[in-house]
């Protein structure tokens, strides 16, 4: 049962500390994405790989956010410094986008994060 | 920029009722349009995928149809039950990944 995965399920952590999450996509996907989840804004993406090569993070903080695909099986979303008002749920989701078009995409469970 | 909205943000239904969810995008030019379900703190479950050149899919009790010209969606959802309470979210791909509606929060009372 191939599904997508994340790591950590949730975080607690103090303003100022780094946090890192992580996500195994689906094996064979070539396209991975980080969303972030708030009541306010709803889902939003933050940035998107197409064969592990970055494609856009405009969605994201550039002074404090980083994502990154060290490999075929491992991408991850950096923080740091973190701030209250990064508190979110943040989700990973892959899919396999052949041609440069984005066909169905999968979803991890999301990394629930809270910065006191 | 693509626009999503949905409408109702929120629903109350009794069991055993057929309704309708609905969802709209500003920009034609789409892809694809993924209607996906949402439970109180878990992830994304993906529903349905229409592509640009269809019309409607089916899954079970669910049918999804998509008017791209009029920029418009359905999720009719026959014979409700209360599992099926949920948060439901539309969401379009063009020439960016998915572009995601608020949702819908839909709750089936027994």
């Amino acid at each position: 049962d191939a599904r997508v995965t994340q790591t950590p399920r949730h975080k607690v952590t103090e303003m100022g500390q780094e946090v890192t999450m992580r996500c195994q996509p689906i094996l064979g996907h070539n396209t991975v994405f980080w969303y972030r989840q708030t009541m306010m804004q709803g889902l939003e993406l933050l940035a998107y790989f197409r064969n592990r090569a970055p494609l856009d993070d405009s969605g994201m903080p550039k002074d404090r956010f980083s994502a990154e695909m060290p490999d075929a099986t491992l991408a991850t979303l950096k923080i740091q410094p973190s701030e209250p008002r990064d508190s979110a749920v943040y989700f990973c989701a892959s899919g396999l986008s052949p041609g440069g078009r984005y066909n169905e995409q999968f979803f991890g469970p999301g990394t629930r994060l809270t910065v006191l | 920029k693509q626009e999503v909205t949905q409408i109702p943000a929120a629903l109350s239904v009794p069991e055993g009722e057929n309704l309708v969810l609905n969802c709209s995008f500003t920009d034609s030019a789409i892809y694809n349009l993924q209607w996906f379900r949402q439970d109180p703190g878990k992830g994304l479950t993906s529903l349905l995928l229409i592509q640009s050149s269809q019309r409607e899919q089916t899954s079970g009790r669910l049918n999804a149809s998509l008017d791209k010209s009029s920029g418009r969606s359905t999720l009719y959802i026959a014979a409700s039950q209360p599992g099926d309470s949920a948060t439901y979210l539309c969401a379009v791909t063009g020439n960016t990944p998915l572009v995601f509606g608020k949702g819908t929060r839909l709750s089936v009372i027994a």
